[in-house]
């Protein structure tokens, strides 16, 4: 059973940084593209960032470019979001997703995700 | 920048008949997927590659694509299908997620 669990969610300040964990189990890492995903509270979902399975292509949403980095480290089943210079408006649930295959671009496994908020 | 436009809401009785449109420019150029995300939860895959159901999602749930609008479609809907539902495609390196739509089932 594929299991992905987030962490590293949390109150910080604007201007300040946060890094987002996911745990991956139950599948061969290694062989997937890793996504982070995230939703505002009573909104709707927003791709935020991908990375492939070899760290090869790496994507941004214009809204993080810049100021987010996603990375994985195969040996350890883990995928990371470092934020930088957060803002009041990256408030949200975090979700680590995984991509179905590679060039199949859609997630067919979500973590509970992991919620961030960005105040003063 | 692409965009997928659901409407915020639809209403549908138990056993009815339920239709979420998607809509984006030239959307049936591509595959569609849909997820569905109940209170509290994460999102749970419901349809891929615009016709296809994962292991363990019901018959009820279809999905259709052509021209500018996607659509899922859940036959005899029941009171469990009550949730968002969020169509999702893939353009020029990103990925978009549409509105969202809340399913009401009374």
């Amino acid at each position: 059973e594929v299991q992905l669990v987030e962490s590293g969610g949390g109150l910080v300040q604007p201007g300040r940084s946060l890094r987002l964990s996911c745990a991956a189990s139950g599948f061969t890492f290694d062989h997937y593209g890793m996504h982070w995903v995230r939703q505002v509270p009573g909104k709707g979902l927003e791709w935020v960032s991908g990375i492939s399975w070899d760290s090869g292509t790496i994507g941004y949403a214009d809204s993080v470019k810049g100021r987010f980095t996603i990375s994985r480290d195969n040996a350890k089943n883990s995928l990371d979001l470092q934020m930088n210079s957060l803002r009041v408006e990256d408030t949200a649930f975090y979700f680590c997703a995984k991509q179905y295959n590679h060039g199949w671009y859609y997630f067919d496994s979500w973590g509970q995700g992991t919620l961030v908020t960005v105040s003063s | 920048s692409f965009e997928l436009t659901q409407p915020p809401s639809l209403s549908v009785s138990p056993g009815q008949t339920a239709s979420i449109t998607c809509s984006g420019d030239r959307l049936g150029d591509k595959f569609v997927s849909w997820y569905q995300q109940k209170p509290g939860q994460s999102p749970l895959l419901v349809i891929h590659q615009t016709t296809k159901r994962p292991s363990g999602i019901p018959e009820r749930f279809s999905g259709s694509n052509s021209g500018n609008t996607a659509t899922l479609t859940i036959s005899g809907t029941q009171a469990m299908d009550e949730a968002d539902f969020y169509c999702q495609a893939w353009d020029n390196g990103a990925y978009v997620f549409g509105t969202g739509t809340k399913v009401t089932v009374l």
